[in-house]
């Protein structure tokens, strides 16, 4: 249980063009998923958090016009990667919390197997 | 706000052999803390977790965490490696009823036979 799929694995696209990567929960109703960016060798970077049929929250220093967060479903957020450069290169990694958990687990965050993204 | 250390960037370690990874945290609230493991070009799989209770947290794969609050530390050991255990782990800290975590900066274990 608690899967968490990402699409895609890995992208490369050309300068300028808009990326979009889907984050689903397979098995469970998330009440909230994050994004997370890993540059290489190096932790994890939480850029915004989703919550569904609402505005994401976004980190200090993540700009909310180039990364458009979308979370239309309990099981569905997608981060849109707008005009990507190439210093958008990076490791997506999406995570999401389960809407039913009970105590003991509401806190765990199930990850997914995330997106490497490649701009040219 | 939060904030947590890693103390060895890499832990080589030969086969059958015990592995500690070092982990401290800082914060002026009550925390949770987290173990996760990242195997190459694969998102993260939670290995233990500490919320309250016992302050020895049993997780999967044979490892086990000791919260230690007065050292505010959340070590993680195993005691006999196998070669799959090569990974990236990383240790994180949220706050209670916040859900948003923050990771270390990870120690790669480098398992030789």
């Amino acid at each position: 249980g608690a899967v968490v799929s990402q699409h895609p694995s890995w992208v490369i696209c050309k300068s300028g063009t808009s990326v979009k990567i889907e984050c689903r929960s397979l098995d469970f109703q998330a009440t909230t998923m994050f994004w997370y960016r890993q540059f290489p060798k190096q932790s994890l970077m939480l850029m915004a958090t989703s919550n569904e049929g609402s505005k994401a929250t976004y980190e200090q220093g993540v700009e909310k016009d180039k990364f458009l967060i979308n979370h239309a479903s309990l099981t569905l957020s997608t981060l849109t990667v707008t005009s990507a450069h190439p210093e958008d290169s990076s490791f997506y990694i999406c995570s999401a919390r389960d809407r039913t958990a009970t105590q003991g687990e509401w806190e765990t965050q199930y990850f997914g197997p995330g997106t490497r993204l490649l701009v040219l | 706000a939060q904030s947590v250390t890693q103390l060895d960037s890499q832990v080589p370690v030969f086969e059958e052999a015990p592995v500690e990874l070092r982990c401290n945290y800082s914060s002026s609230v009550s925390v949770y803390l987290f173990w996760y493991v990242q195997y190459p070009n694969q998102g993260l799989q939670l290995l233990l977790k500490y919320l309250s209770g016992s302050t020895l947290v049993k997780g999967i794969n044979g490892f086990e965490a000791e919260f230690n609050k007065s050292q505010t530390s959340f070590h993680l050991r195993k005691p006999s490696v196998h070669i799959s255990d090569t990974a990236e782990y990383f240790c994180a800290v949220s706050l209670i009823n916040d859900y948003k975590l923050s990771f270390g900066a990870g120690t790669t274990v480098t398992v030789r036979a």
